[in-house]
């Protein structure tokens, strides 16, 4: 039982560049999340799902794009990368929605330059 | 949408000290939850606590709804605590998905 997967860890990327941030999880959760942690700030969330096929905005969506075709895999898209998107951007999941029982990934430490 | 503001920012302990580090939120929620960010950047659940008190070990929390605010007290403080403390809350009115608005976070540092 792995948890909550993120890859790469590390990347730079170049402004203009595509990308797409890896999320798995072997809980068979239904809730998926990704949110984006900028230095010296608390998390905001970006997109979540509520099972497969189903994704929805959150707070800070501009720039990015998610699918969810199986339970397991909830992959973050940037499309044409810009310095305001370097962060630290951390998948998480549960199985029912309530704090109590959210499981955060390590984190996918991100520089746009 | 909701905020969550946290107090203090920043916060210089000695190794054996107590504290105490506020959360207010300015709106009803379903849930909260105060979350430890260690120094490599792991995300560490400490306490579900949308009211109510609980203690697990040397930490403890209330959380007082009616008047939006929750309180994380470190006693005994080790430098092992020194990261970053995050309040997070879910608002209420619907269903949320566990949708989570953070605080800016407390930093803690400890010293020896």
């Amino acid at each position: 039982n792995a948890g909550v997967t993120q890859t790469p860890k590390f990347r730079i990327l170049k402004i203009g560049q595509s990308m797409t941030l890896q999320c798995a999880q072997d809980m068979n959760h239904n809730y998926m999340y990704w949110y984006r942690q900028d230095p010296g700030m608390g998390l905001k969330l970006i997109y979540y799902s509520v099972g497969a096929g189903i994704t929805d905005k959150g707070e800070v969506p501009n720039g990015y794009n998610v699918s969810r075709s199986t339970t397991e895999d909830f992959p973050l898209r940037l499309e044409l990368a810009a310095p305001s998107q370097t962060s630290v951007y951390f998948c998480a999941s549960s199985p029912t929605g309530l704090l109590n029982t959210i499981y955060f990934g390590e984190g996918s430490w991100l520089t746009v330059v | 949408g909701i905020q969550v503001e946290q107090s203090p920012p920043d916060l210089i302990l000695q190794e054996g000290a107590n504290s105490t580090l506020r959360c207010n939120f300015s709106d009803s929620v379903n849930n909260l939850q105060w979350f430890h960010q260690n120094p490599w950047g792991q995300l560490i659940n400490l306490f579900y606590i949308p009211s109510g008190t609980k203690q697990n070990g040397r930490l403890s929390a209330t959380t007082v709804a009616t008047e939006r605010y929750s309180l994380l007290y470190i006693s005994s403080s080790q430098t092992t605590d020194s990261g970053v403390y995050f309040c997070a809350v879910d608002g209420a009115g619907g269903t949320s998905y566990g949708k989570l608005t953070f605080g800016q976070g407390t930093i803690l540092t400890v010293h020896p």
